[in-house]
């Protein structure tokens, strides 16, 4: 167990909805970052908060957002979603920034299946 | 970039060696090993750091090259609770903030 918590475990919804994933970092852990797994991408790096701002930003699509709270869990909204949104999507924590020597901890991920 | 890993499977018994490496086309500055087991989270095994370093912990462990931007890991006396998909994780960047840049993995099988 990571300390990395991630609601729901397992989401089905329809093309066109939005969801809400939510994810709570391990205590005391500063950075939030949140990646896409799916057999055709493999691992992606969508995109990263540290103490509530906005730090690094990979793949991510214009229909996807997120936040971080002041009690720095966040949530990852994804909007008009299409089939080829249904993916695995993980939540990492790490203490700070971020960078070349901080450890990543991964949440369980939520399963979106999209029909 | 996305890192390029080697093999894509292998097959081992238990006990045999295994080394799976990871190369970039583009300047390394950590790489970060994972393993996942099917449907779960990917788990954090170690980093490497420039410099050359190997690291490792009982069985398990990795070294990186700079000069050729890889690393590799090495499995030694392979064990059952070993098996399932290894991912290096790469940062290209230097400058701090950055997502893991994964390969599409190594899936490891080990057979009694």
């Amino acid at each position: 167990d990571s300390g990395v918590t991630q609601t729901p475990k397992h989401l089905i919804t329809a093309t066109g909805q939005r969801v809400t994933l939510r994810c709570s970092p391990r205590s005391g852990d500063l950075s939030v970052y949140w990646y896409q797994q799916s057999l055709d991408q493999g691992l992606q790096f969508l995109i990263q908060y540290y103490n509530g701002e906005e730090r690094a930003k990979g793949n991510i699509l214009e229909r996807f957002s997120a936040q971080q709270f002041p009690d720095l869990h966040s949530e990852l909204n994804l909007s008009s979603l299409e089939l080829g949104d249904s993916a695995l999507y993980f939540c990492a924590s790490s203490p700070e920034g971020g960078g070349i020597q901080e450890t990543q901890y991964f949440g369980p991920g939520t399963r979106l299946l999209v029909l | 970039q996305q890192p390029v890993q080697s093999p894509q499977a292998v097959i081992l018994r238990e006990g045999e060696d295994a080394v799976i490496n990871c190369s970039s086309s583009k300047a390394l500055y950590s790489v970060h090993w994972y393993r996942q087991k099917h449907g779960e989270a990917p788990v954090f095994l170690m980093i490497l750091l420039k410099g050359g370093e190997q690291k490792g912990h009982e069985k398990i462990s990795a070294s990186f090259n700079e000069k050729k931007q890889q690393s590799s890991l090495y499995l030694t006396a392979s064990q059952l609770s070993y098996s399932g998909t290894y991912f290096c994780g790469t940062v290209n960047s230097g400058g701090g903030a950055d997502g893991l840049t994964f390969g599409k993995g190594t899936h490891l099988i080990i057979q009694p």
